[in-house]
């Protein structure tokens, strides 16, 4: 079966620094999507990449797919403390999402 | 639009206890997925319901089964709970080619 591998598995970071999240898959990447989980609450899609070498942004966060590496990357630019959360990649096999295990991200001001 | 909405919010039980957890999916969307995700962890799948049926199912007991009524609302029911029932339980929606649509979560807790 298809795992996730998420790294970091935590991350803190001053306002204002950039940072990456990688998740890098067992199998080939067909398509991945990237979530935001507010603490002990429901997940919030921030978007879909469907082909390798694709690159999508939303306000300052930006995610690219490598299908070579079996990875995706998740950049944020000049973080800022509403960034923080959970950042959950996931991938749909078969009617189902299998996600990776999260990585917790902390802003401080 | 209300997107995905999910009752109750917060439930404490007993071991041995029943529960039955509640989803409403999003308007224009026909498909209920149900996921676990324990402390610290992803969620793992439960199962999915279209059209009245469990499409898919993941490696959950049959302590855990559920229901899609013909509104698309969904339930989620877990029988004999045990302590490691514990966790964020959330309700997700989709329809063909869309992404999920995730509900804020049932958080159940067994003592």
């Amino acid at each position: 079966s298809q795992e996730l591998e998420q790294s970091p598995q935590s991350l803190i970071v001053q306002e204002g620094k950039n940072l990456t999240i990688n998740c890098t898959s067992s199998k080939t990447l067909y398509g991945l999507y990237w979530y935001k989980q507010k603490y002990g609450e429901g997940l919030i899609f921030l978007m879909m990449l469907q082909k390798g070498g694709e690159e999508k942004s939303h306000e300052k966060i930006t995610a690219k797919l490598d299908e070579k590496k079996q990875q995706s990357s998740l950049h944020i630019t000049a973080s800022q403390p509403s960034h923080a959360g959970i950042y959950l990649c996931g991938v749909e096999v078969t009617y189902k999402y299998i996600f990776g295990t999260g990585t917790r991200l902390k802003v401080l001001a | 639009d209300a997107g995905v909405t999910q009752s109750p919010t917060h439930l404490i039980k007993t071991r041995g206890q029943q529960v039955t957890l509640r989803c409403s999916p999003k308007s224009g969307h026909d498909t209920v997925s149900w996921y676990q995700q324990a402390l610290g962890q992803g969620p793992q799948f439960i199962f999915q319901y279209y059209e009245e049926e469990e499409r898919q199912r993941g490696n959950f007991p049959d302590r855990f089964s559920g229901h899609q009524f013909p509104n698309y609302s969904s339930e989620l029911n877990v029988n004999a709970l045990l302590l490691g029932d514990s966790a964020l339980y959330l309700c997700a929606s989709s329809s063909y080619r869309s992404e999920a649509f995730f509900g804020q979560g049932t958080r159940l807790t067994v003592v």
